[in-house]
C-alpha cells in the first residue's frame, strides 16, 4: 500500500520570502501522479499543483513549484514571494496511474500548518 | 456552476443518534468520494461510487453507508453515531477514476 509522509506539522515564512514543503513517500509502482492541496481555514480544498511521474520535469504554477526526486520518493513544494494568502493547511497527496476506482483514489499526507508572518 | 455542495455544513449528534450527509454535483461527474479529515491525519476514503448505483468500500467504511440516489447525488449516512466519528467529512467528485477530483466545502460533525 502506498503510504505518504510530510515531516514538518508546521512551518512559518516571513511575506515575500520562499518556504518549502517536505513530502516523502512510499510505492512500488512506476506510474503515479503525487498533488499539493491547499486547505484554508474555509476548509475547501484546493488543488495547487500536479506531478506525473513519467514526467522529469518539475511542475510549476505561477509562485508554486515542486521539486521531484523519483529515485528517493520525494516531493517537495516550494513557495515563492510568500503572501498572506498563503497561509492554509497543505497536504500532499498520492493517486496510483490506474483507471479502477479503488487505484485512483488519493492518499493524504498528515498536512503542514504554514503560517506567514507579516 | 456551484461545483460540489455538501449539507449541512455544521452538525452536533448524540450517540446513537443517526443522520445523512448530503452531497450533490452539478458537473456531470461519473466518481464520487466520501473522505473524512481527522487532526493530525490527511483525509482517509470512506467510501466511492463509480457511477450510479455502484458502491464500493474504502479504507475506513466502518459504520457508515452510502447510496448513490443518481448521477448527482452521493449521501453517507451514520446509522448509529459514535464519538469516533466526530470529523469532517469531505466529498469529492471526478469525471471518471483516474481524473482530477473536486471536493465540497466540507460537513463538520462532532458526536457527544
Amino acid at each position: 500500500a502506498q503510504t505518504v509522509t510530510q515531516s514538518q506539522p508546521e512551518m512559518s515564512v516571513q511575506e515575500a520570502e520562499t518556504v518549502t514543503l517536505s513530502c516523502t513517500y512510499d510505492t512500488s509502482e512506476s506510474d503515479y501522479y503525487l498533488f499539493w492541496y491547499k486547505q484554508p481555514p474555509s476548509r475547501q480544498m484546493i488543488l495547487v499543483i500536479r506531478q506525473e511521474a513519467y514526467k522529469q520535469q518539475n511542475a510549476t504554477e505561477n509562485r508554486f513549484s515542486v521539486n521531484f526526486q523519483k529515485a528517493a520518493k520525494s516531493f517537495s513544494l516550494k513557495i515563492s514571494d510568500s503572501q498572506l494568502g498563503d497561509a492554509a493547511m497543505y497536504f500532499c497527496a498520492y493517486r496510483s496511474e490506474s483507471s479502477h476506482l479503488w487505484g485512483s483514489r488519493l492518499t493524504f499526507g498528515e498536512g503542514t500548518q504554514l503560517t506567514v508572518n507579516p | 456552476n456551484a461545483g460540489v455542495t455538501q449539507t449541512p455544513k455544521f452538525q452536533v449528534l448524540k450517540t446513537g443518534q443517526s443522520m445523512t450527509l448530503q452531497c450533490a454535483q452539478d458537473m456531470n461527474h461519473n466518481s464520487m468520494y466520501w473522505y473524512r479529515q481527522d487532526p493530525g491525519m490527511g483525509l482517509r476514503l470512506i467510501y466511492y461510487s463509480a457511477s450510479e448505483g455502484t458502491t464500493d468500500k474504502g479504507e475506513v467504511p466502518n459504520g457508515y453507508n452510502v447510496s448513490r440516489l443518481n448521477k448527482r447525488e452521493f449521501s453517507l449516512r451514520l446509522e448509529s453515531a459514535a464519538p469516533s466519528q466526530t470529523s469532517v467529512y469531505f466529498c469529492a467528485s471526478s469525471v471518471a477514476p483516474g481524473n482530477e477530483q473536486y471536493f465540497g466545502p466540507g460537513t463538520r460533525l462532532t458526536v457527544t
